[in-house]
């Protein structure tokens, strides 16, 4: 049982690069999220999921996209890369309260 | 607007005393309270809950504190361990909703 695992753990950008975060999860949890990190800052919630299909917008959703084909997968979608971007990014399953979160992915805008 | 407040960013304690680690939060309405506890380069694992009906709830060497009249809640680790040394987020979250607001962290460091 992995629990919830991210891909990748680094990554460059430069400006106006795209690229996907990948997130699955194996606890069959229908509650997905993504967050970010600025340093010193608690998490910040981009966008999360109750289901396959089903997706809504979180505190900080602008510049980012997310899709959920799938009970386990979860991507985030950043289309036009922005310095303001450059954070860590995690994500995160839930049954009830309780969420678990994978490792996270450190994401640089340069 | 933070909801949630975690007014240290840092705490020290020697080993074997007891670290509190303190949160405040604004919104009466928030009906779970949450800690997880966060090591450098990894993600963060959940330690303890307690719901906005209960004042205590204990798990081993930890216990969380809520004061609901103060909107304060704390939580208690005895004692410390080297091994605890980490980033502590206090979360909240709505009656019937899985979304969690974070506290900004208050980093321990427990010292031989």
């Amino acid at each position: 049982n992995a629990g919830v695992t991210q891909t990748p753990k680094f990554r460059i950008l430069k400006i106006g690069q795209s690229m996907t975060l990948q997130c699955t999860q194996d606890m069959n949890h229908n509650y997905m999220y993504w967050y970010r990190q600025d340093p010193g800052m608690g998490l910040k919630l981009i966008y999360y999921s109750v289901g396959a299909g089903i997706t809504d917008k979180g505190e900080v959703p602008n510049g980012y996209n997310v899709s959920r084909s799938t009970t386990e997968d979860f991507p985030l979608r950043l289309e036009l890369a922005a310095p303001s971007q450059t954070s860590v990014y995690f994500c995160a399953s839930s049954i009830e309260e309780t969420q678990y979160f994978g490792p996270g992915t450190r994401l640089l805008v340069l | 607007d933070q909801q949630v407040k975690q007014n240290s960013p840092s705490l020290s304690v020697q080993e074997g005393r007891i670290s509190i680690l303190n949160c405040d939060y604004t919104n009466s309405m928030f009906d779970y309270f949450l800690w997880y506890k966060k090591y450098p380069a990894e993600g963060p694992t959940f330690l303890i809950s307690i719901s906005s009906i209960k004042d205590k709830n204990e798990d081993g060497r930890f216990t969380v504190f809520l004061n609901k009249s103060a909107k304060h809640l704390s939580l208690h680790i005895v004692p410390s361990q080297p091994g605890d040394s980490a980033v502590y987020f206090c979360a909240a979250s709505f009656y019937n909703t899985d979304k969690l607001i974070f506290g900004t962290g208050t980093r321990l460091q427990v010292f031989p």
